[in-house]
């Protein structure tokens, strides 16, 4: 089925560990965003790419990285995690601003 | 983009209308009214948007005022699987964020 594929779904990790949180479109979308959801709490945008080449940063960019490998894939680095980054982590694409969004199912990850 | 505030929980009981509002008095002009919903920590998903004119989908209708400042999401027959958190958004055409708040939690009762 289309949509967005996040990889892995689960994943737990030790303070100071690293780790990639994979993001991958099949519908040709321009632009694809990550976003990171706590407890009880409404989304907040991490990064996002507008297109392929290009990443910007959103409302908590602090102790992630991204990249946009290709027009598929945008991928989301923790260099070295922290308990404050336990959450759970959407990854979504869309064509044009002008239409809505689809999100992936989400990573949960719990950094102890 | 312009804020939104809506109530935090709603009930509603199954087979009846749903009628979700959302308060928005300092949008502008070229900004649109986006809702989305999130069942049970699941991804958001798309529900409908507008910008004054009202719309309806296979899923729910958008009444936009004639003021712009407030709309309403109608669900018209809503069933046990409705219950979600559904979120309110404004956006400026062209902008790449979309900003969610806090949403209201809508809860269909049997």
């Amino acid at each position: 089925n289309a949509g967005v594929t996040q990889t892995p779904k689960f994943q737990v990790l030790k303070t100071g560990q690293s780790m990639t949180l994979q993001c991958a479109q099949d519908m040709n979308h321009n632009s694809m965003y990550w976003y990171r959801q706590d407890p009880g709490m409404g989304l907040r945008l991490i990064y996002y790419s507008a297109s392929e080449g290009t990443t910007d940063k959103g409302e908590v960019p602090n102790g992630y990285n991204v990249s946009r490998l290709n027009k598929r894939e945008f991928s989301l680095r923790l260099e070295s995690a922290a308990p404050s980054q336990t959450s759970v982590y959407f990854c979504a694409s869309s064509e044009q601003d002008y239409y809505g969004y689809t999100f992936g199912s989400g990573t949960r990850l719990t950094v102890v | 983009d312009a804020k939104t505030t809506q109530p935090p929980s709603m009930d509603c009981a199954e087979g009846r209308a749903a009628n979700l509002p959302c308060n928005h008095s300092t949008i502008s002009g070229n900004e649109y009214v986006y809702w989305y919903r999130q069942i049970h920590s699941q991804g958001p998903q798309y529900i409908i948007h507008g910008l004054k004119n009202n719309e309806t989908n296979e899923m729910a209708s958008l009444i936009i005022t004639e003021d712009r400042k407030s709309s309403t999401l109608i669900l018209p027959h809503a069933t046990l699987r409705d219950t979600a958190v559904y979120y309110c958004i404004v956006r400026l055409q062209g902008a790449q964020k979309l900003v969610f708040g806090q949403g209201t939690r809508l809860t269909i009762n049997p």
